[in-house]
């Protein structure tokens, strides 16, 4: 069985930029959400797919965008790339059959840097 | 408001000695509550996790923690630390309704002393 998986590992961009982070999920796993961990923080939820479709959002603002495809592996889409943009993005699955029940596996995250 | 406080940012504590790192949530509801480890470099790591039922659970590596419903918190403990349990802690407050989503304390960043 194949945990999450996250590409890419490391990323640096500039001011402006736009940048697409990958996420496959878990085999079975069909709920996939993201977070982003800055600094000496711990991590904020930024939204979640489920079937193709956001299924709720935290505070972040709308230049941050995902998709879900029909694999399930999702991307995370940030445009107009501040400072304050660059931290962990961790991505994490679920099957959802048992709701709110179920453990969200994590992948190993993709450092983003922006200058 | 739902939140999470974890009021420990850093404890150090020496190999052998026992450990408790503390957790405090806010929820309108019994909340699911999860501790996971983050290494250097590395995503996240469930150590245990508590829905229902028996309020001491118990996680790999030898770790444990307990639900206290009176004082809204769910402590980690492990009675003797091993120099690879250096890392950092973050306490999670699992939603049980709309959008399955966790939120996350600041995280205790363990050190440990030979």
């Amino acid at each position: 069985e194949t945990g999450v998986t996250q590409s890419p590992t490391h990323l640096i961009k500039t001011r402006g930029q736009q940048v697409t982070l990958r996420c496959s999920s878990q085999s079975g796993h069909n709920t996939v959400s993201w977070y982003q961990q800055a600094l000496g923080q711990g991590p904020q939820f930024i939204f979640q797919y489920y079937r193709e479709e956001e299924n709720g959002r935290g505070n972040f603002p709308p230049r941050f965008s995902g998709l879900q495809f029909p694999n399930y592996s999702s991307e995370l889409n940030v445009n107009a790339l501040e400072l304050d943009d660059s931290a962990l993005y961790l991505c994490a699955s679920s099957p959802i059959s048992g709701g709110a029940r179920n453990e969200q596996f994590f992948g190993p995250g993709t450092r983003l840097t922006v200058l | 408001a739902q939140s999470v406080t974890q009021p420990d940012i850093h404890i150090t504590v020496s190999e052998g000695a026992s450990l408790e790192l503390r957790c405090n949530y806010s929820y309108g509801a019994t909340p699911y509550l999860f501790w996971y480890v983050q290494s250097p470099g590395q995503g996240l790591q469930l150590l245990l996790k508590y829905f229902s039922g028996d309020t001491l659970v118990q996680g790999i590596k030898g770790f444990e923690a307990e639900f206290k419903r009176s004082q809204s918190s769910f402590n980690l403990r492990k009675p003797s630390v091993h120099w690879s349990d250096a890392a950092e802690y973050f306490c999670a407050v699992g939603a049980t309704s709309g959008t399955y989503k966790y939120i996350f304390g600041t995280g205790t960043r363990l050190k440990v002393l030979a």
